[in-house]
C-alpha cells in the first residue's frame, strides 16, 4: 500500500515568507508526527497528533510554527515569517497508535530559506 | 542529558561481513521501546527493527538483529552478511512511557554512517 506522502519534496523561499508543508499519512493511521532534521541539531520532534488533536506540541520551536490535521488524515505544518535557521528537512511520520506503534516516515520536505 | 548515544560517527565494512552498530540509552522508565532506522542518501527514514523493554528475546528481522542488554542500557544493531545497499546513515531511537493520551514521540541519536565496500 501507499506510504507516507509529503509535499513538496523541495521548497525554496525567501526570508520572511510563509510556507506550508503537507503530510498525507498511511491510510488508517491515527497518530501523526512531525520532526525536523538539520545538520546542527540532528532529528528533533516537533508535534504529535492523535486524530485531529495535538496532545504534544512541545517541540515547536517558536510561535511562528503551527500545525493542523483535518479529518484525522492530512496534516499541514505552517511556518510563518521564515528565517534562515528554519532551513532543514521536515519529516512526517504516522503510526497505528497501537501495540508496537512503529512510526513510518515520509521522504521529507527539504526547506531552504534564502 | 543525552538520552541516546551513538559514539561511532562512521564505520567501514566489507561486503558479506557482519557489522555491529552501537547504541546506548538513558531512561528511568521501566517501559520503553527501542528502534533502529536506516536513512540512505535519498533521505527517507526506513524502519528496521523494534525492541520492547519487556521483550525477553532479542528482536530479529531478516539480516537485522538487536543485541539488547537491558542492565547495560545498550541496544546494538547487528547486520549480518552486509550488502552494498546497506551503505547509509543509521539512527537509534527510543520511545519512553508516557501518561495515557500523551505523546509517543521518538528521541533519536545523532546517527552513524555505515559504508559497505565491495
Amino acid at each position: 500500500g501507499a506510504g507516507v506522502s509529503q509535499s513538496p519534496s523541495n521548497k525554496v523561499t525567501e526570508k520572511g515568507k510563509d510556507v506550508e508543508l503537507r503530510c498525507d499519512p498511511i491510510s488508517g493511521h491515527t497518530a501523526l508526527y512531525w520532526y525536523r532534521q538539520s545538520l546542527g541539531q540532528g532529528l528533533e520532534f516537533l508535534i504529535y497528533f492523535q486524530g485531529n488533536s495535538a496532545p504534544d506540541k512541545s517541540g515547536l520551536p517558536s510561535d511562528r510554527f503551527s500545525a493542523e490535521r483535518t479529518g484525522g488524515s492530512v496534516s499541514t505544518l505552517t511556518i510563518q515569517r521564515t528565517q534562515q535557521e528554519d532551513s532543514a528537512v521536515y519529516l512526517c511520520a504516522s503510526s497505528t497508535g497501537r501495540t508496537k506503534n512503529i512510526q513510518y516516515f515520509g521522504a521529507g520536505t527539504r526547506l531552504s530559506v534564502l | 542529558a543525552q538520552k541516546i548515544t551513538q559514539t561511532q560517527p562512521g564505520m567501514f565494512v566489507q561486503e558479506k561481513e557482519a557489522v555491529t552498530l552501537d547504541c546506548t540509552y538513558d531512561t528511568s522508565d521501566q517501559s520503553y521501546g527501542l528502534f533502529w532506522y536506516k536513512q540512505p542518501s535519498s533521505g527517507e527514514m526506513i524502519f528496521l527493527i523494534y525492541q520492547g523493554s519487556y521483550d525477553e528475546q532479542n528482536a530479529t528481522e531478516g539480516r537485522y538483529s538487536l543485541n539488547f542488554q537491558k542492565a547495560r542500557k545498550s541496544a546494538n544493531l547487528v547486520i549480518s552478511a552486509s550488502q552494498l545497499g546497506d551503505s547509509a546513515m543509521y539512527f537509534c531511537a527510543m520511545r519512553e512511557a508516557w501518561a495515557q493520551g500523551g505523546s509517543e514521540k521518538l528521541v533519536f541519536g545523532k546517527g552513524m554512517k555505515l559504508t559497505v565496500n565491495p
